[in-house]
């Protein structure tokens, strides 16, 4: 089956911080590559989304990086709040499937 | 607009039986996925109903099925519950429109299955 593979798979940032999550795949198929946020006892909210024509996307103090010939995408959480504490999850998603593969998660915990 | 529901929200059962769990949908949405969340896989993808017709599975066994209704509420079902099938129980819905190059899912709460 094909994977995708998330990194870290825990992460301590202080207050102020940037915190750093990246995911690799395998296939160059995939149509949408979205980041999804979790807090304890919720189900994942997309948080931020990209599609592979674009090398960047940001939103407040989230941003997405895709290099398509590396296979790569990294979430970054610019002034990284304890708020922000939760599991984040990398997908890929290809329409011919209607399929959504998902990273291992990391969670993140930032420092008062 | 409601977002997705999914009940029980929490269910103990032991090995040997059976569990049915429900997803209603964002109204409007068509496509109903379900996930399987455990701490050390993340989340297993199940399978995917559109419009009542199962257009995908994950690699899991049959003792996993599912079912969607006409107005787009789904159901899934595991039969002879093992001990590895305690888990978080997740479904998305999206509109699943082909054509697309994407499908934004939505995702339900979750139901927490323990087996005994």
């Amino acid at each position: 089956q094909q994977q995708v593979k998330q990194s870290p798979q825990s992460l301590i940032v202080q207050k102020g911080g940037i915190s750093i999550i990246n995911c690799a795949y395998e296939n160059t198929a995939f149509d949408y590559f979205p980041w999804y946020q979790q807090f304890p006892g919720k189900g994942p909210a997309l948080l931020i989304a990209i599609r592979p024509d674009v090398s960047e996307k940001k939103e407040g103090r989230f941003t997405i990086s895709f290099n398509k010939s590396a296979k790569q995408f990294s979430l970054h959480i610019m002034d990284s709040q304890p708020g922000d504490s939760a599991t984040y999850f990398c997908a890929v998603y290809t329409s011919g499937t209607y399929k959504y593969i998902f990273g291992t998660g990391t969670r993140l915990k930032v420092l008062a | 607009k409601a977002g997705v529901t999914q009940t029980p929200r929490y269910l103990i059962k032991t090995r040997g039986q059976q569990v049915t769990l429900s997803c209603s949908p964002i109204s409007g949405h068509r496509s109903v996925s379900w996930y399987q969340q455990t701490p050390g896989q993340g989340l297993q993808f199940l399978f995917e109903y559109f419009s009542e017709t199962q257009r995908n599975k994950g690699n899991f066994p049959g003792r996993f099925s599912g079912r969607q209704f006409s107005n787009s509420r789904s159901e899934m079902n595991v039969s002879t519950l093992e001990l590895g099938d305690s888990a978080l129980y997740l479904c998305a819905s999206s509109l699943g429109l082909a054509g697309r190059s994407y499908n934004e899912q939505f995702f339900g709460p979750g139901t927490r299955l323990t087996v005994l």
